[in-house]
């Protein structure tokens, strides 16, 4: 089983740039997520969808957006890059909103 | 303001015992996880607690003590794959988990 996949693995993107950091998950779960993590920081809440059509908005939403077509897609989109945006981006889905998150091996975006 | 406190980084010997503690803020509390992560791997789930008390899963245990704001986890047995970063995360009232930075978990032989 594949759980959860993340693409691309890593990116260096040039500011102003936009960009969509993709997530595809096969265990039919409702929920998804989209962290950020920096060094010396815990994961970031960046968006959340707790079931296909519907998505909210987590601790560090500016500067990105998402969509929740279907069940298994989740796809984050930088609509105009900036250096500040430079870190690891891990997608998350779990059950139901209350369960145990499953995490993509995460994407390693540099923004120059 | 909601916050999740556990030490930077830790050293403990193969074959030893190591708690790791974490202290919480949060609006409101709907459970206490614990992940462990692997230098560039993806956080994996280790343990859940939601009320007061011990559960013990294999070599690794955690304990929650809600009027406390406190829990920890507890690696027995210590080998050298157990050299990670564990990450104690607190879910809110709105569901959203609260993640601590991570504790940097370093083991000798």
């Amino acid at each position: 089983t594949a759980g959860i996949t993340q693409a691309p693995t890593s990116q260096i993107l040039a500011a102003g740039r936009s960009m969509t950091l993709r997530c595809t998950q096969d265990m039919r779960h409702n929920a998804m997520y989209w962290y950020r993590q920096d060094l010396g920081l815990g994961l970031r809440l960046i968006h959340y969808s707790n079931t296909a059509g519907t998505t909210g908005k987590g601790e560090v939403p500016d500067g990105y957006s998402v969509s929740r077509a279907n069940t298994d897609d989740f796809p984050l989109t930088l609509a105009s890059a900036v250096p500040s945006q430079t870190s690891v981006y891990f997608c998350a889905s779990s059950e139901g909103s209350a369960d145990e998150q499953f995490f993509g091996p995460g994407t390693r975006l540099t923004v120059l | 303001g909601q916050n999740i406190d556990q030490p930077t980084e830790m050293t403990a010997t193969e074959g030893a015992i190591v708690q790791i503690n974490c202290t919480y803020q949060t609006s409101g509390f709907n459970g206490l996880f614990w992940y462990q992560q692997h230098a560039g791997e993806a956080p994996t789930f280790l343990s859940y607690n939601v009320l007061d008390g011990l559960e013990e899963k294999g070599r690794f245990s955690s304990f929650l003590s809600r009027s406390k704001g406190y829990s920890y986890l507890l690696l027995k047995e210590l080998q050298m794959k157990d050299s990670a970063s564990y990450l104690c995360a607190a879910m809110d009232s709105n569901y959203q988990l609260i993640w601590g930075a991570g504790t940097k978990l370093i083991i000798k032989p």
